[in-house]
Parts: structure tokens; C-alpha cells; sequence
């Protein structure tokens, strides 16, 4: 079935770097953008990123802006986030998700998410 | 402080209809589609509507999306025990370049 696992949280020290993983399966990964969100304690949910199916566009939420890197491996059906620089404010569940709709290159890539992963714990403790 | 403004709560018996609002601007909801969540305790969040006002397969028609200039609204209609929980609209901000989420609204059935 479809499915997106994530892996790689942690607990880490303020300015410490991690990198998350997200390994699809199900679907023809290449044909998809991909997000992740994010839910701080007590918090709601905050977009973080996404990139396109080529992994050639690339956004960012401003507060991961110049700290955080998307990437993707279509040939490992597998999207990644490098976190670096990592503050208290970090600290949260990290999802990946994948767009409703393949096929191809669209603006805006809206949080469009029909498929999500059940998440990785990053904490970010002194 | 979120750039799409939700209720922080609402609550309704068994059976009622509630709504709810998200506020936005003409950078966000103005120009683009709204997307709605359901995020249940313990679970992932899953996407009740789309493009404004439509529901992926599975969701019930119970639950329904509007759009109006820079608001959107949920209705769910029917309400059952099992709907208690967080709801999030989204969409895409043209001056933020990126994607944005309500604050959420906590749903409590009575």
C-alpha cells in the first residue's frame, strides 16, 4: 500500500545539525512533489518544505529559510531534510507528506497532502 | 502568530452542525485554493477538502469546505463523538512563497 516512513529524529544539542529521512513506498515516487510539516508541542502544524517530483524546485518556510536543505533520491524512493544549525525552537514531530496529484511540475506546490507518515520526534535540548 | 487566523475552539452536541472559519488575505486565500485537516488524537493529519470544496474518496459527505474572497469555512454536519479533534485550513502564500497552515480549531463534542 502507500505508504512514507520517516527516520532519523533525535534528540540533539542547540546548534547541532540532523538529517531526516522519509522512504516511500506504494507509488511511482518520482511523479510526486513532497512536504514536510511539522508540530511543535502544543503547537499546531507549521509547513516547513516541499520539492518538486525532479527535485528542482525547492521552497521553504521562513523560519527553516538558509538552515534547513530538501533533497530527494528517486532512484531510492527517498526524500530527505537536512537540518542544520538546530535550535529550542526546532524541537517537534516532523511528517513528510506527499501531494494528492502526480504527474508532473505545478505552481503553486500547494499543501496539497493526501498521504502522510506517521512522523519523527526531533528534540533539541541544552 | 499564524497567517491563516482560525478559532482557536468549537464545540457542539451529537448530531449538531458547527462551523468553522479561516481568516486569510489576498496573498494567501485570495488567489489560491484552501485545504482542510483533520488531525485526531494519536493519529496523522488527514485531508478532509480540497481545492476549496472538494473531499478526497472515503471522507463522508458529511463534512463540506467553502471559500469566499480571503475565508474559507468547514461545516461538519451529523456530528459524531469520533470528530473530536484539531482542524487545520492551508494554503499557498504568494508572498511568503511557501505553504501555510491556520493556528487549527479544536473541535469538542459535548
Amino acid at each position: 500500500q502507500v505508504q512514507l516512513v520517516e527516520s532519523g529524529g533525535g534528540v540533539v544539542q542547540p546548534g547541532e545539525s540532523l538529517r531526516l529521512s522519509c522512504a516511500a513506498s506504494g507509488f511511482t515516487f518520482r511523479s510526486y512533489s513532497l512536504h514536510w510539516v511539522r508540530q511543535a508541542p502544543g503547537k499546531g502544524l507549521e509547513w516547513v518544505s516541499v520539492i518538486s517530483y525532479s527535485g528542482a524546485s525547492l521552497f521553504y518556510g521562513d523560519s527553516v529559510k538558509g538552515r534547513f536543505t530538501v533533497s530527494r533520491d528517486n532512484s531510492k524512493n527517498t526524500l530527505y531534510l537536512q537540518m542544520n544549525s538546530l535550535t529550542t525552537e526546532d524541537t517537534a514531530v516532523y511528517y513528510c507528506a506527499r501531494h494528492r496529484e502526480g504527474g508532473g511540475y505545478y505552481y503553486p506546490p500547494s499543501p496539497d497532502l493526501s498521504v502522510w507518515g506517521q512522523g519523527t520526534q526531533v528534540t533539541v535540548f541544552s | 502568530q499564524s497567517v491563516l487566523t482560525q478559532s482557536p475552539s468549537v464545540s457542539g452536541t451529537p448530531g449538531q452542525r458547527v462551523s468553522m472559519s479561516c481568516f486569510g488575505s489576498n496573498s494567501n486565500i485570495g488567489i489560491f485554493y484552501v485545504y482542510w485537516y483533520q488531525h485526531l488524537p494519536g493519529a496523522v493529519p488527514k485531508l478532509l477538502i480540497y481545492k476549496d470544496n472538494l473531499r478526497p474518496s472515503g471522507v463522508p459527505d458529511r463534512f463540506s469546505g467553502s471559500k469566499s474572497g480571503t475565508s474559507a469555512s468547514l461545516a461538519i454536519s451529523g456530528l459524531r463523538s469520533e470528530d473530536e479533534g484539531d482542524y487545520y485550513c492551508a494554503a499557498w502564500d504568494d508572498s511568503l512563497r511557501g505553504g501555510v497552515f491556520g493556528g487549527g480549531t479544536k473541535l469538542t463534542v459535548l
